[in-house]
């Protein structure tokens, strides 16, 4: 299986302060195919998971344009360039370049 | 509106076994794989199974192996997880997941919780 590693596990922000979550896999996540899918979603406290970025890099429709994401191969990174107080919950990144994995989970908490 | 909508959980003795469904709509169900994935309490995320579009193709953890069943009927835009000799670790709410291509697991179900004790 495909390990995702997250960290920090936990993250402290105040709001409007960028913060950056890192992900990092135990193989490649480069498809034959070209594409890299690693995905990002954010948990909010008693919700399903939601989408917010795909293919690394692109934004899910509606998801704002403060949370980015880039990275290749086996080191990726979501960054939220001003946090605010909606942005709360768990942020998990996942990868289906393999059979689908999940990382350990990033929990944003508010300083 | 794309919607998944998840039934079937509860409590369940272990070595019993129980059937989730997820009734999907607002979309072209028959065009979409489709996933199960599951949530232990206060746990993470891990994918359970999943489903190509007619069904012909399966894929699972190894640890749902031999024990659980994946399956849609696209006449009824619903996705099934048969789960059989439930163990105390199959605890867990489990969400339904449609699985673009591209996009991967774009909309995800509410959660059904499925507790397994005796």
């Amino acid at each position: 299986d495909v390990v995702l590693t997250q960290t920090p596990p936990t993250l402290l922000a105040t709001i409007g302060q960028s913060v950056s979550i890192s992900c990092r896999s135990s193989q490649s996540l480069l498809h034959s195919n070209g594409n890299t899918y690693l995905n990002w979603l954010l948990q909010r406290t008693g919700q399903s998971p939601q989408p917010l970025i795909y293919l690394v890099s692109k934004l899910e429709s509606g998801v704002p344009n403060r949370f980015s994401g880039s990275g290749s191969g086996t080191d990726f990174t979501l960054k939220i360039s001003g946090v605010e107080a909606e942005d709360l919950g768990v942020y998990y990144c996942m990868q289906f370049t393999h059979y689908p994995t999940f990382g350990g989970g990033t929990k944003l908490e508010l300083k | 509106e794309v919607q998944l909508v998840e039934s079937g959980g509860g409590l369940v003795q272990p070595g019993r076994s129980l059937k989730l469904s997820c009734a999907a709509s607002g979309f072209t169900f028959s065009n979409y794989g489709m996933a199960w994935v599951c949530q232990a309490p206060t746990k993470g995320l891990e994918w359970v199974a999943s489903i190509s579009t007619g069904g012909g193709n399966t894929y699972y953890r190894d640890s749902v192996k031999g024990r659980f069943t994946i399956s849609r009927d696209n006449a009824k835009n619903t996705l099934y997880l048969q789960m059989d000799s439930l163990r105390s670790e199959d605890t867990a709410t489990y969400y339904c997941a449609r699985h673009e291509r591209t996009n991967g697991f774009d909309y995800w179900g509410q959660g059904v919780m499925v507790t397994v004790s005796s």
